[in-house]
């Protein structure tokens, strides 16, 4: 069984730029959760994406988009990169929109400048 | 406004002993709570969870108390290992009967297995 899996690993960007990060998800999961982890804190919820639709939201502004796609990867993409930005980005994948757990990816960490 | 807390950044425990590790919330709307452990250049482990309607969940070394009334909850690592030295979340889900509003995390708390 293959677990979710990110690239890349590290990027670094430079304000106003624009970002796509990748994740592959557990096998047989159909959902995918997308994380920020800022330094010190917890990871904090982004959006999730269920049958290829975004299905929740949290409280990011609409230059945080993503994609899934029909084998259940997913991509996050960012726009107008901000110094805020610069965090570990966290995907999860799970089974159905309520999952009771949720399997994490090792994270991209990204650093804008 | 943080709606889970872990007010203690970090733990110290000796080889052998109990760890406990605590967590409170203020959305009495969570209906799930899960404990994640994240070790440095890893994504955060499932370790254990628990529904609103139990009180316990127990799995090999790994208790998970909850107090609906006082909105907190705690684990229980007994007995602590130098493997167990990690960051540790709580985590709470609230059931929106509709689209998924995610997982809600603490900060995290780092506990330090001292042998």
């Amino acid at each position: 069984e293959t677990g979710v899996t990110q690239s890349p690993t590290h990027l670094i960007k430079t304000r106003g730029q624009q970002v796509t990060l990748r994740c592959s998800s557990q096998s047989g999961h159909n959902t995918v959760s997308w994380y920020q982890q800022a330094l010190g804190q917890g990871p904090q919820f982004i959006f999730q994406y269920y049958r290829e639709e975004e299905n929740g939201r949290g409280n990011f502004p609409p230059r945080f988009s993503g994609l899934q796609f029909p084998n259940y990867s997913s991509e996050l993409n960012v726009n107008a990169l901000e110094l805020d930005d610069s965090a570990l980005y966290l995907c999860a994948s799970s089974i159905g929109t309520q999952p009771n757990e949720q399997y994490f990816g090792p994270g991209t960490r990204l650093t804008v400048t | 406004d943080q709606q889970v807390k872990q007010n203690s950044p970090s733990l110290s425990v000796q080889e052998g002993r109990i760890s406990i590790l605590n967590c409170d919330y203020t959305n009495s709307m969570f209906d799930y709570f899960l404990w994640y452990k994240k070790y440095p250049a890893e994504g955060p482990t499932f370790l254990i969870s628990i529904s609103s309607i139990k009180d316990k969940n127990e799995d090999g070394r790994f208790t998970v108390f909850l107090n609906k009334s006082a909105k907190h909850l705690s684990l229980h690592i007994v007995p602590s290992q130098p493997g167990d030295s990690a960051v540790y979340f709580c985590a709470a889900r609230e059931y929106s009967g509709g689209g998924a509003d995610g997982l809600t995390f603490g900060k995290g708390t780092h506990l330090i297995i001292q042998p």
